[in-house]
C-alpha cells in the first residue's frame, strides 16, 4: 500500500525566509507527483507538477524536485511571503489515482 | 476556462438522514474523481470515472456511497444513511484525457457536517 508522508506537519517562518517542505513516499513506481496548495475553507490549487522521467520543476518563487531512487520531493519557497500562508499537500499518482500526505501547514508572518 | 464546480458548498444534516453532492467538471474532461478530505488529513479517492464508467471505487463504503456520472458529464455522490464520521470536505477533480499523468484540477468542495 503506497504511503505518503510530509514533514513537517506544520511550520511558521518569518517573512523572507526561504524554506523547504518534504514530502517520501514508498512505492517507486511513479507516474507523477503534484504540489497542491490549500487555503482554509477551500479546494485545491495545483502548483507544480513533476512527470516520472522529470527531477524538477520550477514556477516563479517555487521549486519542486523529484528523487524517485530515495522516494522523495521537495517543494523550496523562496523568499517567502505572508500570501504564501496555507496548507501544502503532495499528491503521488501511481497511476489511477493521487495519494496524499497529510500536508504542511506553513504560516509565513509579517 | 470555467473551473470545476460544486454544491452546495456546505451542508448539514443529522445522522441516518441522506444527502448528495453535485459536480460539474471542466468541459471536456474525461476523467472525475471524488475524494473525502477529514479535518487536518490528506484527501482520499473514494471513486474514479473514466466517462460515464468507474475506473476505480474500491474505497468507496458501498454499504452508504453511492456515485453516478451520466452521460460521461456532471457527476452526483451520495450518502445514504450519513453517519458522524462522515462530516468531511468532500472534493471534485477532473482531469483531461484518460491516462495516468494528466493533471488534476479540483473543486471548491462541499464541507458535510453530520449531527
Amino acid at each position: 500500500k503506497q504511503e505518503v508522508t510530509q514533514i513537517p506537519a506544520a511550520l511558521s517562518v518569518p517573512e523572507g525566509e526561504n524554506l523547504v517542505l518534504n514530502c517520501s513516499f514508498t512505492d517507486s513506481a511513479i507516474y507523477n507527483l503534484q504540489w497542491f496548495r490549500q487555503d482554509p475553507g477551500k479546494g485545491l490549487t495545483s502548483l507544480l507538477l513533476i512527470q516520472s522521467s522529470q527531477r524538477e520543476q520550477t514556477s516563479g518563487r517555487l521549486n519542486a524536485s523529484l528523487d524517485k531512487s530515495s522516494g522523495r520531493s521537495t517543494l523550496y519557497i523562496a523568499a517567502s511571503q505572508p500570501g504564501d500562508s496555507a496548507t501544502y499537500l503532495c499528491g503521488f499518482n501511481a497511476g489511477n489515482m493521487l495519494t496524499f500526505g497529510g500536508g504542511t501547514r506553513l504560516m509565513v508572518k509579517p | 476556462e470555467a473551473g470545476v464546480a460544486q454544491s452546495p458548498r456546505y451542508k448539514i444534516i443529522e445522522k441516518r438522514q441522506s444527502v448528495a453532492f453535485w459536480c460539474n467538471p471542466i468541459s471536456g474532461h474525461a476523467t472525475l474523481y471524488w475524494y473525502q478530505q477529514i479535518l487536518g488529513q490528506g484527501p482520499k479517492l473514494l471513486i474514479q470515472f473514466q466517462n460515464n464508467g468507474v475506473v476505480d471505487d474500491s474505497q468507496l463504503p458501498k454499504d452508504r456511497f453511492s456515485a453516478e456520472r451520466l452521460k460521461g458529464v456532471d457527476s452526483t455522490l451520495k450518502i445514504q444513511p450519513a453517519k458522524l464520521e462522515d462530516s468531511a470536505v468532500y472534493l471534485c477533480a477532473s482531469s483531461l484525457g484518460v491516462g495516468p499523468s494528466g493533471q488534476q484540477y479540483f473543486g471548491p468542495g462541499t464541507r458535510l457536517t453530520v449531527t
